[in-house]
């Protein structure tokens, strides 16, 4: 299966920890994007990638957290001194850099801050 | 902030037509409508998209009002494995072209 890759699944770390996650987007997509999901909300956009560049940034992206998608493949999302409202699914997409064309989401990783 | 209305949640009967509104009285006329679906601790999953005119593929039928106010997803013959969140998105067709989620519809298929 070529789809959008999430590692890990899950992740349950102390409050003041630092976490990273990885997403594997589909091989030849340009376009990559990281979301954010609370019980009972639909998806808020994070940050949003072309290539290797970081096109656009959410004002929900505090500056604890920091992404990066150094060769325009795979990509990191870090949150430094993580705090208990972190506590979400983070999502990651990706897409051709084709106009009207769909997203892709990976399956997310569940974060859990205690 | 979502530009769509949707109804929190629906019922349908397997094997019935789910018919799933939505309303996007302020989009404009480059933005297309796009829908998702999210069955539980899954990613969203792409169902179809459209810009005025009806459109269907393998999974649903998206009819569009002429005035493009508003739309309807159409899944002909329900099944229980699409019980899930259906969103219903205006894309802005510029620049990230990100996805702005709303809280969507909660479809329920009951055998």
């Amino acid at each position: 299966d070529t789809g959008v890759s999430q590692n890990p699944r899950h992740k349950i770390t102390k409050r003041g920890q630092n976490v990273t996650f990885r997403c594997d987007p589909i091989s030849e997509h340009n376009r990559l994007y990281w979301y954010r999901q609370t019980l009972g909300q639909g998806p808020e956009f994070l940050t949003y990638f072309q290539n290797e560049a970081q096109l656009e940034k959410s004002r929900l992206l505090s500056d604890r957290f920091s992404a990066e998608r150094p060769k325009g493949s795979f990509s990191t999302l870090e949150i430094q001194r993580t705090e208990q409202g972190d506590s979400a699914m983070y999502l990651c997409a990706s897409s051709l850099r084709v106009a009207n064309t769909e997203a892709f989401f990976g399956q997310g990783t569940r974060l859990t801050v205690v | 902030d979502a530009k769509t209305t949707q109804p929190t949640s629906m019922d349908c009967a397997e094997g019935r037509a789910a018919n799933l509104p939505c309303n996007h009285s302020t989009i404009s006329g480059n933005e297309y409508v796009y829908w998702y679906r999210q069955i539980h601790s899954q990613g969203p999953q792409y169902i179809i998209h459209g810009l005025k005119n009806n459109e269907t593929n393998e999974m649903a039928s998206l009819i569009i009002t002429e005035d493009r106010k508003s739309s309807t997803l159409i899944l002909p013959h329900a099944t229980l494995r699409d019980t899930a969140v259906y969103y219903c998105i205006v894309r802005v067709m510029s620049g990230s072209e990100k996805l702005v989620f709303g809280k969507g519809t909660k479809l329920t298929v009951n055998p």
